[in-house]
């Protein structure tokens, strides 16, 4: 089973250039979360979407955009990119049968803003 | 505040020992507690979840207790191999943080490396 893939695994980007992380998953789960991983730092919620069509900021949405046109993609968008950017980016889904199943990770996208 | 703290920061064991890691938060309202291993450039993968009602959950040679009136939890990890070196990352939930947000406040997690 794929999981949770995201891609790329790695990327290099200058200040101000865009770019969209990409996240799919293949278990028919709803729910699907994006974190970013600081080093040293715990995990922090970024976007979230419940379902197809919907997404909710998180903790640190400035500088992001997501979209969710279908149950198995979340995309997200780097717009402008800046220093303070620089980080893993950990795309997650659920199940929504209840709030206690636990979340299935990617493998991260590391991310450098020069 | 919702805060997840956890020690030691690092541990360095031999392989075969045992080792008990320690997670305390101060989540409010609570509603789990999970405890995620995460290998080098891997993403967390998840270990156990506790609710309030539930002291202690295993996983094979992975143990988790929970004392919910103290706010602390602890991993224990039997008869380490070398496959344990990983960061291990304590999650609590909050209560009520319905649609899909899930409430959760991350540890910094704990860096442990199992030595041959």
């Amino acid at each position: 089973n794929a999981g949770v893939t995201q891609t790329p695994k790695f990327r290099i980007l200058k200040i101000g250039q865009s770019m969209t992380l990409q996240c799919t998953q293949d278990m028919n789960h709803n729910y699907m979360y994006w974190y970013r991983q600081d080093p040293g730092m715990g995990l922090k919620l970024i976007y979230y979407s419940v379902g197809a069509g919907i997404t909710d900021k998180g903790e640190v949405p400035n500088g992001y955009n997501v979209s969710r046109s279908t149950t198995e993609d979340f995309p997200l968008r780097l717009e402008l990119a800046a220093p303070s950017q620089t980080s893993v980016y950990f795309c997650a889904s659920r199940s929504d049968r209840a709030s206690n199943q636990p979340q299935h990770f990617g493998d991260g996208t590391r991310l450098s803003i020069l | 505040k919702n805060q997840v703290e956890q020690s030691p920061q690092s541990l360095i064991i031999l392989e075969g020992k045992n080792c008990t890691l320690q997670c305390n938060y101060t989540v409010s309202p609570f509603s789990n507690l999970r405890w995620y291993k995460q290998d080098t450039g891997r993403g967390p993968v998840s270990l156990t979840i506790m609710t309030f009602s539930e002291n202690t959950k295993s996983n094979g040679r992975y143990t988790a207790t929970l004392d919910a009136d103290t706010k602390q939890s602890s991993l224990h990890i039997t008869a380490s191999q070398l496959s344990d070196s990983a960061s291990y990352i304590c999650v609590v939930s909050a209560l009520g943080r319905g649609g899909g947000a899930d409430g959760l406040t991350f540890g910094k997690g704990t860096h442990l490396i199992i030595q041959p």
